[in-house]
């Protein structure tokens, strides 16, 4: 089955700092890609969704400017957490389709948590 | 907006059966799903069900949806220790593939020896 890799599986920063999280399909080619966040027993809350090639499409309460996302490949897309405050501290969840091969799939990757102290 | 809920804890004995039930409030829900969360792993899709469809069975696992009252359960026939997961139910209009889904905050099934 399609693969879905993330990285870094956890990462720990100081408040004020930008972190980067990797999302990369490894055998399929990504039409899009999703990112989500989890709170402890929360649901998987979607925050954008970007098509390679365009700018991300965020959805209704998540700030573009703090949480960057950039899809420059159908392999890759990364989100960038700016100016990293405690109440960012989640976990990070990207899932990526591929439109040819089917409309109702989508891949995850196994997350990301951050720690911002 | 949309809501999808479910129970957060489900306890049975191995060898029973597990049902697993979700409720939701966007009529335009087009696909439902359910996923499967193992510690360390992705989301695992187990299944998924048209709206157009009343039940969908796979090997152990059978989807009733009872779209007039946005119903949807998920029965694990002879409930293993390797079922033992975070069960999430979730729901798209356009499908996975264009679409964000909307999740249930997932069901964590208990299996007791």
């Amino acid at each position: 089955g399609a693969v879905v890799s993330q990285h870094p599986s956890w990462v720990i920063c100081k408040s004020g700092t930008s972190v980067k999280i990797e999302c990369r399909s490894l055998d399929f080619q990504a039409t899009t890609m999703f990112w989500y966040r989890q709170f402890p027993k929360q649901s998987l809350m979607l925050m954008a969704t970007s098509n390679e090639g365009s700018k991300a499409t965020y959805e209704q309460g998540v700030e573009k400017d703090k949480f960057l996302i950039n899809h420059a490949s159908l392999t890759l897309s990364t989100l960038t957490v700016t100016s990293a405050h405690p109440e960012d501290s989640s976990f990070y969840i990207c899932s990526a389709a591929d439109a040819i091969q089917g409309y109702y799939e989508q891949y995850f990757g196994p997350g990301t948590r951050l720690t911002v102290t | 907006g949309e809501d999808v809920e479910q129970s957060l804890f489900l306890s049975v004995r191995e060898g029973d059966s597990s049902v697993i039930n979700c409720t939701y409030t966007d009529s335009s829900s087009t696909y439902l799903y359910w996923y499967k969360q193992e510690p360390g792993a992705g989301l695992q899709l187990l299944t998924y069900i048209f709206s157009n469809m009343d039940m969908k069975q796979d090997q152990r696992l059978t989807v009733l949806l009872n779209k007039k009252d946005k119903h949807l359960s998920l029965r694990i026939a002879d409930t293993q220790t390797g079922d033992s997961a975070i069960y999430f139910c979730a729901e798209s209009i356009r499908g996975g593939g264009a679409d964000g889904l909307t999740f249930g905050k997932g069901t964590h099934l208990i299996i007791q020896p």
